[in-house]
């Protein structure tokens, strides 16, 4: 079965800071990786996501992430954080032809002035 | 409308009550699932339905839950003889193709607290 380790629940980063949220994934074959904002009282946005080709993926708002088959992970990036970016990010995996995802328990992001 | 929408958005009911909550999709999506967000349990998938297929319903936790479709649109969560523990958020996503691949939109939710 699949599953995803989301192991920050709660992380703090100051505006303008560079960000780093984990991810590793649990799949036996090649997976569907993605990453899904929820800000307050919204629904899940979807930032990006690997399907194949390129390792490292850009989304929205500045986001990247990079797939690394050897490490299980799909790491979210984003070189400097804006205070809009607090919020709770999910990493999700899911099969070719079974669209069914499977979320991490997500991290909430904080951003200080 | 643009995007998925749900009602309602709050619901408080009593142990043992019924429930139904609603999702209304984007149009033309054929696909639709709903999932459960609990506090520190990230997202649940409970059902999904796609176009006039059966409904994959194995991520549904008990008997007391259930959906259905109606006209390939609209769909509904019905929650009979609601316990403390479905107290949670229910969110409700349709499935559209952007370029290579296929992308989940979902809805703001139904919050729905069990007394």
């Amino acid at each position: 079965a699949q599953s995803v380790t989301q192991p920050d629940i709660h992380i703090t980063v100051s505006e303008g800071a560079s960000l780093e949220l984990r991810c590793n994934y649990s799949y036996g074959a090649t997976p569907y990786l993605f990453w899904y904002v929820q800000s307050p009282g919204q629904g899940l946005q979807l930032l990006l996501k690997y399907f194949s080709g390129d390792t490292l993926v850009q989304g929205i708002k500045g986001f990247e992430a990079e797939f690394k088959r050897s490490q299980s992970s799909f790491n979210l990036r984003k070189p400097s954080v804006h205070w809009s970016d607090a919020a709770e990010y999910f990493c999700a995996v899911g099969a070719f032809g079974n669209e069914k995802l499977t979320f991490g328990t997500g991290t909430r992001l904080t951003i200080i002035p | 409308g643009a995007g998925v929408s749900q009602s309602p958005s709050n619901k408080v009911t009593e142990k043992g009550k019924d429930v139904e909550l609603r999702c209304d999709p984007i149009s033309g999506h054929t696909a639709l699932y709903w999932y459960r967000q609990s506090l520190g349990q990230g997202l649940e998938f409970l059902i999904y339905f796609q176009g006039n297929s059966a409904p994959d319903k194995s991520g549904l936790p008990s008997d007391r839950f259930s959906a259905e479709r109606t006209g390939g649109s609209v769909s509904t969560l019905t929650i009979q003889r609601t316990q403390q523990e479905d107290s949670a958020v229910y969110l409700c996503a349709s499935l559209g193709t952007s370029r290579l691949y296929n992308e989940q939109f979902f809805g703001p939710g139904t919050r729905l607290t069990v007394l």
